[in-house]
């Protein structure tokens, strides 16, 4: 347990629909980040949080993805009208030195 | 050309022999270098890190940097049947990039 929590840890939604992931990360790093995992592949980078500014986005990440982090401590991730291609694994990391993992979220896009 | 390029293998090693893992960058002003270990279903979790040239050893786990050559390996000793995973290289340049993964299998 690296003390990044992610919930849900499974999500599975029908194409078309919104889904908003949250991640609590280890409370004394002020950085925090979002990437997506596909199998077979490493971490994909979606975007980064210095406390509560959102200081890069990658150019992965469509206008239907949107990440906040308010009072820069937990920060969420909203996926609008999902598509098939956004099944994925969504990992949250906290930085010190290296980044520590959260658990995932699972996202299935029927 | 990827960032950060690994072997997907699979790597295949006996129980207590040696199991090396290699990556390659291709920025030359990557600063940080770091392995990860992932088991299957599960999220990353940090096992080294290197920043300078040479050898970095934590118990059975050598880390070797070669910025010249931009690579990077991990050497795991005494190879056992619960290292079993994929491990991530995972490269720090303005932001972290990892490779895609060498999957290792150690048969007992």
């Amino acid at each position: 347990d690296t003390g990044v929590s992610q919930n849900p840890r499974h999500k599975i939604t029908k194409r078309g629909q919104n889904v908003t992931f949250r991640c609590d990360p280890i409370s004394e790093h002020n950085r925090l980040y979002w990437y997506r995992q596909t199998l077979g592949q490493g971490p994909e980078f979606l975007t980064y949080f210095q406390n509560e500014a959102q200081l890069e986005k990658s150019r992965l990440l469509s206008d239907r993805f949107s990440a906040e982090r308010p009072k820069g401590s937990f920060s969420t991730l909203e996926i609008q009208r999902t598509e098939q291609g956004d099944s994925a694994m969504y990992l949250c990391a906290s930085y010190e030195i290296g980044k520590f993992f959260g658990p995932g979220t699972r996202l299935t896009v029927l | 050309q990827k960032e950060v390029e690994q072997n997907s293998g699979p790597l295949s090693v006996p129980e207590g022999a040696i199991a090396s893992l290699n990556c390659t960058y291709s920025d030359r002003g990557s600063q940080s270098f770091f392995w990860y270990r992932q088991y299957s279903g599960k999220s990353p979790e940090l096992i080294m890190s290197i920043y300078s040239n040479g050898d970095k050893e934590d118990g059975r786990f050598t880390a070797q940097l070669n910025k010249a050559s931009q690579y990077v390996s991990l050497l795991i000793r005494d190879s056992q049947p619960s290292d079993s995973a994929t491990y991530l290289c995972a490269v720090k340049g303005n932001d972290m990039r990892f490779g895609a993964g060498t999957r290792l299998t150690v048969k007992p």
